[in-house]
């Protein structure tokens, strides 16, 4: 009865590898995201869909590419993996109906390029 | 400067002892969290608010709209309260969070 789950939850790869990461939710939820959390525990927003409407995007490179096929599911794809993508990838959601914004964060992932 | 900032970075109590973490802003806000980030990495909201004061259990979480000011409080302290504790600000009615850096709290029986 997980919540907001991700895969994998470990990710070791080469550089120039193009690699994805699968985000699902079963709460209900209408909006979701990706935060990216780097060596020194810093978050930081990525991108953010709401009902398969990408709404928020920061600047990230274009390598990366997230992907909603429907409300329950956020993709990360990223391509030409570098050494500086090392980090811990967060997937979250919210109801925004409820204008409250209350995120629920998955388990996380955490992706080593050699 | 970051939008979010948090003090102290690092904090160590003793078992039972009361805890303060604090936040203070610089923009506008609609809300703040806090967030959890226990040792193995998972991520929880532990409260949000937009005035006020909120309880649940150990931990209060009050907030000061016009100093631009949140404080986290837990009471009786436990071991099990070690983790980075997160604040973080959303603006205007959007659903992007800016975070602050984080309080690691170490609790010692």
């Amino acid at each position: 009865d997980t919540a907001v789950s991700q895969t994998p939850k470990y990710l070791v790869t080469q550089m120039g590898n193009d690699k994805s990461i699968k985000c699902e939710q079963n709460l209900g939820h209408d909006t979701m995201y990706w935060y990216k959390q780097d060596s020194k525990k810093f978050l930081k927003i990525m991108f953010s869909y709401n009902n398969k409407e990408l709404i928020i995007n920061e600047t990230v490179p274009n390598r990366f590419s997230p992907k909603s096929p429907d409300k329950a599911h956020l993709n990360l794809h990223i391509n030409s993996l570098e050494l500086g993508d090392s980090a811990v990838y967060f997937c979250a959601s919210s109801l925004r109906r409820s204008s409250s914004y209350e995120q629920y964060f998955g388990p996380g992932t955490r992706l080593t390029v050699t | 400067k970051n939008e979010v900032e948090q003090s102290p970075q690092n904090l160590t109590a003793q078992e039972g002892e009361f805890i303060t973490i604090n936040c203070s802003y610089s923009v506008g806000i609609s809300a703040l969290h806090w967030l959890q980030q226990h040792p193995g990495g998972g991520i929880v909201s532990l409260f949000m608010l937009s005035s006020g004061k909120k309880k649940h259990g150990r931990l209060i979480a009050t907030i000061n709209i016009q100093e631009k000011h949140s404080s986290l409080h837990i009471t009786a302290s436990h071991p099990r309260d070690s983790a980075v504790y997160i604040c973080a600000v959303s603006q205007g009615g959007s659903e992007k969070l800016v975070f602050g850096k984080g309080t690691k709290l170490t609790v010692n029986p």
